[in-house]
């Protein structure tokens, strides 16, 4: 049983290009988080999705940043017009229900915006 | 506001050695506290957690942590330091909602001298 799959691990962008972080969950997972960390911080909620929902996204930047997780495939966080202070890692977490206290982690994806 | 203090940055201890790796929280209701470790490259593993009842809990790798409210604190405990500890910890406090909305520490880098 694969555990959290993220890609790529690393990403490379220009100012003012996109950037696309995957996850794909551990198996019979339906519950996706995605957390950033910022240089010597730690991780800071993003936001929590279901298949084909948004449950809570408060932690998201009003602008630029979006998240899915469809039917079908990983779930996808997309930055339009990256910037510098996007660069960060990006972790994504799954759990079978929300009720589960366990999450179990990816070993994320390192965003650097030239 | 929640929050999560982890006051030591960097930590180094000789192989063999205790460890104890400090944390407190600021949580409006009994809180849902968390230690996790990340290796270089990898995502966190959740090494233990306390939601209630008795307030020592044990871990995997031989850890422990103990969970005071009057000190509001949650420090981890090892009483033999292992090379292969070395790594980043980090504490974290269940949000309310219900689900795996966690705020983090800004983490503790452990290093181990042989």
């Amino acid at each position: 049983n694969a555990g959290v799959m993220q890609n790529p691990r690393h990403l490379v962008r220009r100012r003012g290009q996109e950037a696309r972080l995957r996850c794909s969950p551990m198996k019979g997972h339906s519950h996706v988080y995605w957390y950033r960390q910022l240089p010597e911080e730690g991780l800071k909620f993003m936001v929590y999705l279901q298949k084909e929902n948004i449950i809570d996204e408060s932690g998201m930047p009003k602008e630029r940043f979006s998240a899915e997780f469809p039917k079908e495939g990983p779930s996808i966080l997309r930055i339009q017009q990256v910037v510098r202070g996007d660069s960060a890692a990006y972790f994504c977490a799954s759990s079978p229900w929300d009720e589960d206290e366990k999450l179990f982690f990816g070993s994320g994806t390192q965003l650097s915006v030239l | 506001a929640q929050s999560v203090t982890q006051p030591d940055i960097h930590i180094t201890v000789s192989e063999g050695a205790s460890l104890e790796l400090r944390c407190n929280y600021s949580y409006g209701a009994t809180p849902y506290l968390f230690w996790y470790v990340q290796s270089p490259g990898q995502g966190l593993q959740l090494l233990l957690k306390y939601f209630s009842g008795d307030t020592l809990v044990q871990g995997i790798k031989g850890f422990e942590a103990e969970f005071k409210r009057s000190q509001s604190s949650f420090n981890l405990r090892k009483p033999s330091v292992h090379w292969s500890d070395a790594a980043e910890y980090f504490c974290a406090v269940g949000a309310s909602g219900g689900y795996n909305k966690l705020i983090f520490g800004a983490g503790t880098r452990l290093a181990v001298h042989p």
